[in-house]
């Protein structure tokens, strides 16, 4: 199954840690993109890569998040310093190109 | 910015009901309009897409959509539903403006659909 793979599928940080999420996209897709779905919401945009590029961050925090998306490797979600707010459900897709986006499983990220 | 209005938080139907979901968006350029389902402990997966042609577009397992341009509307439809459809459903929009490439999504509607 060549489908997009995120891990963990479920994480718990403390206060002040720092929580890494990763996602590989579905072979020869080279669109990454980021998602967070909070209790009771729609998933909201975060930020969309491509290889070794941030195209699109206009729905990430301002701080303590970060993304990249290097030439080898997943995708890594990063969030510095985690607050009870932070919990929530990450999701990634990937894509050739254009919309069609397909998702992974999620991460289900719960601060204490 | 685009938005997306799904009106109905959670139906309840039994099988064999009719449904359909509204899906509404706001945005004056050209769209790209998606349906996705959330099965209980599953990821997205896309239902249906509509990129140009026929505004009528028909998905997987027996669903489908149609676009209204005048109404900023791309409804979900399906004559018949199963107690198998129960689960979260979300509309999806997608613009292609400059680099943009994101999809901005409804707030979903959870279908209960009762055997």
């Amino acid at each position: 199954n060549a489908g997009v793979m995120q891990n963990p599928r479920h994480l718990v940080r403390r206060r002040g840690q720092e929580a890494r999420l990763r996602c590989s996209p579905m072979k020869g897709h080279s669109h990454v993109y980021w998602y967070r779905q909070l209790p009771e919401e729609g998933l909201k945009f975060m930020v969309y890569l491509q290889k070794e590029n941030i195209i699109d961050e206009s729905g990430m925090p301002k701080e303590r998040f970060s993304a990249e998306f290097p030439k080898e490797g997943p995708s890594i979600l990063r969030i510095q310093q985690v607050v009870r707010g932070d919990s929530a459900a990450y999701f990634c897709a990937s894509s050739r190109q254009g919309n069609e986006q397909f998702f992974g499983p999620g991460t289900r990220l719960t601060v204490l | 910015a685009q938005s997306v209005s799904q009106h109905n938080h959670h139906v309840i139907l039994s099988e064999a009901a009719s449904l359909e979901l509204g899906c509404n968006y706001s945005y004056g350029g050209t769209v790209n309009l998606f349906w996705y389902v959330q099965y209980p402990g599953q990821h997205l997966q896309l239902l249906l897409k509509y990129f140009s042609g026929d505004p009528l577009v028909k998905g997987i397992k027996g669903f489908e959509a149609e676009f209204i341009k005048s109404k900023f509307s791309f409804n979900l439809r399906k004559p018949s539903v199963q107690w198998s459809d129960t689960a979260e459903y979300f509309c999806a929009v997608g613009v292609s403006s400059g680099s943009a490439r994101q999809l901005t999504f409804g707030s979903g509607t959870q279908l209960t659909v009762l055997p």
